[in-house]
């Protein structure tokens, strides 16, 4: 089954305290990009990786790593989480053929920074 | 810079009426590519349709329909006959081609569709 995966799905932690958001996905698709849902700020890109070792910012960059060591995972890091971080984070996937695409997204991931 | 509007903050309907949901972009590059995607009310993004900009030909798929119109920078979406189950929250999104094929993306603020049975 064709399908992005991100964990953890939940997450509380405090301000300063490093973590990862882990995202994968099975299609071998080259494509996969992080993106922000905030109310009333709507949905904001973060990275984009387009091949293994290829990245780059997209909106809202700050604040935030990414790596494309393998085609399949590409982790959001927070090297020192702030309260603004606060937000629902999804990873996607998606490949271009022709005048089509096919895009996935993984379920969501929702942080809360204290 | 680029920029989506999506002027229609909520929509309700009534059970099999169409509905048209607006998306308006402002680009300054030749080639770029339009998105819808929906978000249901369980949270799940969900992606519909990409169009290129030199592709104007309209698009069905079984009850949706996709008007891209250049000339007046639209790119709107046509729910036939909807069902309860369309509604959801259908974002508009654009991504200029500057570096490469891919590049980054911006989304429309999203229209809030509520089907009553």
């Amino acid at each position: 089954e064709a399908q992005v995966t991100q964990n953890p799905r939940y997450l509380i932690t405090v301000t300063g305290k490093k973590l990862t958001v882990t995202c994968s996905q099975n299609m071998n698709h080259e494509y996969m990009s992080w993106y922000r849902q905030d109310p009333g700020l709507g949905l904001r890109q973060i990275y984009y990786s387009m091949n293994v070792e290829v990245t780059d910012k997209g909106d809202v960059p700050e604040g935030y790593k990414v790596s494309r060591k393998e085609k399949r995972n590409f982790p959001l890091i927070l090297e020192s989480p702030s309260p603004n971080q606060t937000s629902l984070y999804f990873c996607a996937s998606s490949v271009r053929q022709g005048r089509g695409e096919t895009q996935y997204f993984g379920p969501g991931t929702r942080l809360l920074v204290l | 810079a680029q920029k989506v509007t999506q002027a229609q903050t909520e929509i309700s309907v009534v059970e099999k009426e169409d509905v048209t949901l607006d998306c308006v972009y402002e680009t300054r590059d030749t080639t770029y590519y339009l998105f819808w995607y929906k978000q249901p009310p369980s949270g799940e993004l969900v992606f519909l349709i990409r169009r290129n900009s030199f592709d104007e030909q309209n698009e069905i798929s079984g009850r949706y329909s996709w008007n891209f119109q250049k000339s007046t920078s639209s790119f709107n979406f046509t729910i036939t006959a909807s069902q309860v189950v369309d509604s959801a929250v259908y974002f508009c999104a654009l991504s200029e081609e500057v570096k490469t094929s891919y590049d980054k993306v911006i989304f429309g603020p999203g229209t809030s569709l509520s089907v009553i049975p």
